[in-house]
C-alpha cells in the first residue's frame, strides 16, 4: 500500500522565517498529492493539493509540487507567521482506498 | 450547518457502555470515512463508504460497528471498549467517480475517552 514519510517535528522557527517541510511518499501508480493542516482542537483542513505531476499547488502563501521523480511533496512557505503553528499532515491518494496520511509535522512558529 | 458535523464533540464512557458517534456532510458528497487519531499513531483510516456500501475494513475490531444509512450520515457504534481505544474520531467525506475519491473534508472530531 501508500506510504508516506515527512518529519515529525517539533519544527520551531522564528516568524517571518522561511518553512520547508519534507514530505516523500510511494504509491501506486500516480496518486493526487495533499497537505492537510490541524489547529489545535480541530479536525483537519485541506491546505492544498496536485492531481499531477509538476503541478504546484498554493494556499494561504504555502505552495508544494508535484515531484514525480523523486516522489515527493515539500510544502515551503517564504515567511511564517505565528498563526501557522499547527500540526501539518502530506497525504497521497484520492483513489478508492482513501488518502494515507504521514504522522505529521508539528510547526511551532514563535514571536 | 455546512461542511461535515460530528456529535458529540466529547464523550466519556466506560469499558462496559454502549454509544454511538454521528457525522453528517452537507457537501452534497457520496463517500464517508472514519478515521482514528491517537497520539501514539499516525492517522489510521477505519472505515470507507461509498455509495453507503462499505468498501474497506481495515481489520479494525469488532467492538466498533459502522453504519451508513444514507449519503449524508454515518456511525460508529462503540461497545465494550478498551482503555486504548481513547483518541480523536474523525469522520471525513468526499466525492467519488470513476476517477477516485477525490480530497476528503472532515469534520472536528469526537475526543472519546474510556475509562
Amino acid at each position: 500500500g501508500d506510504s508516506v514519510t515527512q518529519m515529525e517535528g517539533p519544527v520551531t522557527l522564528s516568524e517571518e522565517a522561511f518553512l520547508t517541510i519534507n514530505c516523500t511518499y510511494t504509491a501506486t501508480g500516480y496518486p493526487s498529492l495533499f497537505w492537510y493542516v490541524q489547529y489545535p482542537g480541530e479536525g483537519l483542513q485541506l491546505l492544498l493539493k496536485a492531481t499531477k505531476a509538476d503541478d504546484k499547488g498554493s494556499n494561504k502563501g504555502f505552495e508544494a509540487t508535484y515531484r514525480k521523480e523523486t516522489t515527493s511533496f515539500h510544502l515551503e512557505k517564504g515567511s511564517v507567521q505565528v498563526s501557522d503553528s499547527a500540526v501539518y499532515f502530506c497525504a497521497p491518494g484520492g483513489g478508492a482506498d482513501g488518502l494515507t496520511f504521514g504522522k505529521g509535522t508539528h510547526l511551532i512558529i514563535q514571536p | 450547518e455546512t461542511g461535515v458535523t460530528q456529535t458529540p464533540r466529547h464523550l466519556v464512557m466506560g469499558m462496559t457502555n454502549k454509544k454511538s458517534l454521528k457525522c453528517e456532510q452537507h457537501l452534497g458528497h457520496n463517500a464517508m470515512y472514519w478515521y482514528k487519531q491517537s497520539a501514539k499513531k499516525p492517522l489510521e483510516l477505519m472505515f470507507v463508504y461509498s455509495l453507503e456500501e462499505r468498501v474497506e475494513n481495515n481489520s479494525v475490531p469488532s467492538r466498533f460497528s459502522p453504519e451508513c444509512p444514507n449519503s449524508s450520515h454515518l456511525f460508529l457504534h462503540l461497545h465494550t471498549l478498551q482503555p486504548e481505544d481513547s483518541a480523536l474520531y474523525l469522520c471525513a467525506s468526499s466525492l467519488f467517480s470513476e476517477r477516485g475519491g477525490g480530497e476528503q473534508f472532515f469534520g472536528p472530531g469526537t475526543r472519546l475517552t474510556v475509562l
